[in-house]
């Protein structure tokens, strides 16, 4: 079992649309989750941290976080055709070295 | 937003050729990573290190070193390219402790023929 799961996709939604992307973890004790926007040929980006059970909002982005059923999703409200990127989780691993460990990625496409 | 740089972009290069790519941050950040992606593939982890003198091999294998000699500087060095080596390498780093944050740089995409 991989430490971090991801819906490789592709997810397809229309322009205004709310993106959902969703991750499931292995590791009960991971304590920081993280969001990462990586556009085609270009490095991964941090788009939203999450480190509590609940929802962060950021602009357009809402992070939720359910650490009983070990489950972290993002949402992106009013989707835009720029929001097209593959969507990385990650997730701290709490024994050894603390690395993070990252989803294999979900790649969003936002049709106008 | 995160000042952490890598040379060169972009290599192509001969078989068996020394490489050295470079990387950079200006954060002061303890830990340091490299990862090697694949087009339309997942992140590797290859190497890292705690702070200087300091380096520790990833899950994935590979036949490339580091050195960590300044806390802001980590190369990445591959004495002999091979066509199996092209890929995209990815340098990333994180304050030790601070919730493990890490932040990537640019990339370089290495290609040997």
């Amino acid at each position: 079992q991989k430490e971090v799961e991801q819906n490789s996709g592709p997810l397809s939604v229309p322009e205004g649309a709310i993106a959902s992307l969703n991750c499931t973890y292995s590791d009960r004790v991971s304590q920081s989750f993280f969001w990462y926007r990586q556009y085609s040929g270009k490095s991964p980006e941090l788009i939203m941290s999450i480190y509590s059970n609940g929802d962060k909002e950021d602009g357009r982005f809402t992070a939720q976080l359910n650490k009983a059923s070990q489950y972290v999703s993002l949402l992106i409200r009013d989707s835009q055709p720029s929001d097209s990127a593959t969507y990385l989780c990650a997730v701290n691993g709490r024994t050894g070295a603390n690395n993070l460990f990252f989803g294999t990625g979900t790649r969003l496409t936002v049709i106008p | 937003e995160a000042d952490i740089y890598q040379t060169p972009r972009y290599l192509v290069i001969g078989t068996g050729k020394k490489i050295t790519l470079e990387c950079s941050q200006t954060m002061g950040h303890d830990k340091m990573y490299w990862y090697q992606q694949d087009p339309g593939m997942e992140l590797h982890l290859i190497h890292y290190s705690y702070g200087v003198n300091s380096t520790e091999k990833g899950d994935l294998s590979s036949e490339s070193t580091v050195s960590r000699i300044r806390t802001e500087h980590f190369p990445l060095t591959l004495e002999s390219a091979r066509p199996s080596h092209t890929s995209q390498y990815l340098c990333a780093s994180s304050v030790l402790g601070d919730r493990d944050t890490q932040y990537f740089g640019p990339g370089t995409r290495l290609t040997v023929l």
